[in-house]
């Protein structure tokens, strides 16, 4: 199971930037999908998740009307597409899987096992 | 939202101590609840899901225990490799982190 990130680097305020996830190893379209950020020196911050087929997204408050997250099954890639970039969003942008788990009511609840390396974000001018 | 806060934000020890970290959750989360350790420069790794259940290839020094609001993580005999950080996760609404705990050598 391999999750690796890619499309980070420096970007200007106001700018946009585009960030890649390939999966490999397991069923992708089996699998919610989740971004997950760490500011420098900060800890981890929840960003936003995808249903497995893709029609059900939510996000952060402090991203919503910014990024989009969206997949390709076909390409077992994840996407976030991240606009109006802030100083406040360099991080380490990492892509993760998540696993369900039932309760005794057969309600599923998820949670993230696997983490890809991480991408970086800078967003300075 | 649900917060998470964990304690303490850094704790001092020895190889061989025993560890305890905790989280509290702001409202009822039942138990699911995971924990992560994330070494510096490396991304997180799970240890715990389901606030008690052990990873498949985790080390059994490695437990979890709480349901509701309050769940801890312990270290039965701190190793090397364990020196790192940790945060729990609650996975019951939207999802949310603890803002970490540093393990440091004493």
């Amino acid at each position: 199971v391999q999750l690796v990130e890619s499309g980070g680097g420096l970007v200007q305020p106001g700018g946009s930037l585009r960030l890649s996830c390939a999966a490999s190893g397991f069923t992708f379209d089996s699998y919610w999908m989740h971004w997950v950020r760490q500011a420098p020196g900060k800890g981890l911050v929840w960003v936003s998740r995808v249903s497995s087929f893709g029609d059900n997204t939510i996000y952060a408050d402090s991203v919503k009307g910014r990024f989009t997250i969206s997949r390709d099954n076909a390409k077992n890639t994840l996407y976030l597409q991240m606009n109006s970039l802030r100083a406040e969003d360099t991080a380490v942008y990492y892509c993760a899987r998540a696993r369900g788990i039932f309760d005794s009511a057969s309600n599923v609840y998820y949670y993230i096992d696997v983490w890809g390396l991480g991408t970086t974000v800078i967003v300075s001018s | 939202d649900i917060q998470m806060t964990q304690s303490p934000s850094t704790l001092s020890a020895s190889v061989g101590d025993r560890v305890t970290i905790t989280c509290r959750a702001s409202q009822s989360i039942s138990s699911w609840l995971a924990w992560y350790q994330q070494q510096p420069g490396k991304a997180p790794k799970l240890l715990i899901y389901k606030a008690s259940n052990l990873e498949s290839g985790v080390p059994s020094r490695f437990s979890g225990s709480g349901s509701g609001t309050e769940f801890t993580l312990t270290i039965s005999s701190l190793q090397p490799d364990d020196f790192a950080t940790y945060y729990c996760h609650q996975y019951s609404g939207y999802w949310t982190f603890g803002q970490g705990t540093k393990v440091e050598l004493k």
